[in-house]
């Protein structure tokens, strides 16, 4: 099945600084998917991305399709912007489609 | 309000005994999955379902179980074959082949 990769594992921001989240998937998909996972466990969704460029607020993602991965930058970072980030990717096959995880990256923001 | 709920948000049970997990949604989606987390890990997909009355397994259906009478649920049974069912179950839906998925809020089960 499709290998989705996520780097780095961990990220430790000092309040204010900028970073890049990276997503390599291993075949071609339809779609992709950022989510955040707060301390609670509950995953919100940040950008359905199959390709291109989208910004929200602080946030933005990049997907190049045609070379496989997907960036999320977050700017002037908070505290509250730390958790987990994950991307998912989706192939539709005829038996339908899953959703794929990589294994995610870990902020901590620290004031 | 629209969305996905999962019930309950914490469960115990004493090992041996068989689970079901709830998971109702109200988007009229057609499509919806369980997922398995650990701590410190990813999520890795148990079934999914794109149609009632039809699911297939994800990558670790071993110990649970599904069904899809209904459009709008989607319920999960771990079973006292699942060897480690002690973990945090997330459930979402989108609404038809490779459109954006949306999650509950998940339950965690502990088995003592």
């Amino acid at each position: 099945g499709i290998q989705v990769e996520q780097s780095p594992p961990d990220l430790i921001l000092q309040e204010g600084a900028n970073s890049t989240l990276r997503c390599n998937f291993s075949d071609s998909v339809n779609n992709l998917q950022w989510f955040h996972q707060n301390p609670w466990g509950q995953l919100i969704n940040l950008f359905y991305i199959p390709s291109g460029t989208k910004q929200n607020g602080r946030l933005s993602a990049t997907t190049v399709a045609t070379e496989r991965y997907s960036l999320l930058y977050i700017s002037s970072s908070q505290t509250t912007d730390s958790g987990v980030y994950f991307c998912a990717v989706v192939q539709i096959k005829a038996a339908g489609n899953k959703l794929t995880f990589g294994g995610g990256t870990r902020v901590l923001v620290k004031p | 309000d629209g969305g996905i709920t999962q019930s309950p948000k914490y469960l115990f049970r004493k090992e041996g005994q068989n689970v079901t997990l709830s998971c109702e949604q109200n988007l009229n989606h057609d499509a919806m999955y369980w997922y398995r987390q650990d701590p410190g890990q990813g999520l890795r997909l148990i079934y999914y379902s794109q149609i009632v009355n039809d699911f297939q397994k994800g990558d670790i259906a071993e110990g649970y179980s599904v069904s899809r009478e209904k459009k709008e649920s989607f319920p999960l049974t771990v079973t006292s074959a699942q060897k480690n069912p002690t973990a945090f179950y997330l459930c979402a839906s989108s609404a038809n082949r490779g459109s954006e998925a949306f999650f509950g809020q998940g339950t965690r089960l502990t088995v003592v």
